[in-house]
């Protein structure tokens, strides 16, 4: 079955540093999406990339949909305290079919 | 108002007790999910019903049993309670069914700790 690896599991930055959050697919996606959850909260969607080679961003985050739509990376600059938490990746096979979730990279930010 | 709202919040019992947690959603959306999320932070999904009629279940011990008496609603019941089953719960919605590429809404989550 499908398969969404994320690395790296755990990322300790200072605040101010930059951060880097990649995904990896077993198989050929129709889409993406990322979500963050806050500690004690829970997951909320961030975006979805759709194209080939699609670049988003919101503010200091950009996200990133490779050319053969097997990978994604979110980008943070310059962190802050705020954007301590878990973020997620999720790739739908199909736009039919369920989506899988990769295992988080659990942010944290030192002030 | 709460989105996709789960009861209860907080869920402490023993083991072998039987349990429900329930979710509802008003967003209007016509498919509901159930995943459990460790301790490790991972998120498996468990089953999901798109308008009451079950569309995925994982390998889940069939001690879980989902019931969905409307599309607005998606409960889990626990036969006998294990140890393994402490994690938390999230229920989900989204609008499609999967088809398309709708987002997912989360309900806060339900944290079961088994004594």
């Amino acid at each position: 079955g499908q398969q969404v690896m994320q690395i790296p599991q755990y990322q300790h930055v200072q605040e101010g540093e930059d951060f880097t959050t990649y995904c990896n697919s077993s198989t050929t996606l129709s889409n993406i999406q990322w979500y963050k959850q806050r500690p004690g909260g829970h997951p909320v969607f961030l975006i979805q990339l759709v194209k080939s080679g699609e670049v988003k961003k919101q503010k200091r985050l950009t996200f990133q949909f490779g050319e053969a739509k097997k990978n994604s990376s979110l980008h943070i600059t310059a962190t802050q305290t705020t954007d301590v938490g878990t973020y997620f990746c999720a790739g739908q096979e199909t736009s039919g079919s369920r989506l899988t979730f990769g295992e988080g990279t659990q942010l944290t930010v030192n002030p | 108002d709460t989105a996709v709202s789960q009861t209860p919040k907080y869920l402490v019992t023993q083991m072998g007790n039987d349990k429900s947690i329930k979710c509802e959603q008003n967003l209007g959306h016509d498919t509901m999910y159930w995943y459990k999320q460790d301790s490790k932070k991972f998120l498996k999904i468990m089953f999901s019903y798109n308008n009451k009629e079950l569309i995925i279940n994982e390998t889940v011990p069939n001690r879980f049993s989902p019931k969905s008496p409307d599309k607005a609603h998606l409960n889990l019941h626990i036969n006998s309670l294990e140890l393994g089953d402490s994690a938390v719960y999230f229920c989900a919605s989204s609008q499609g069914g999967g088809v398309g590429h709708q987002p997912q809404h989360f309900g806060d989550g339900t944290r079961l700790s088994i004594l």
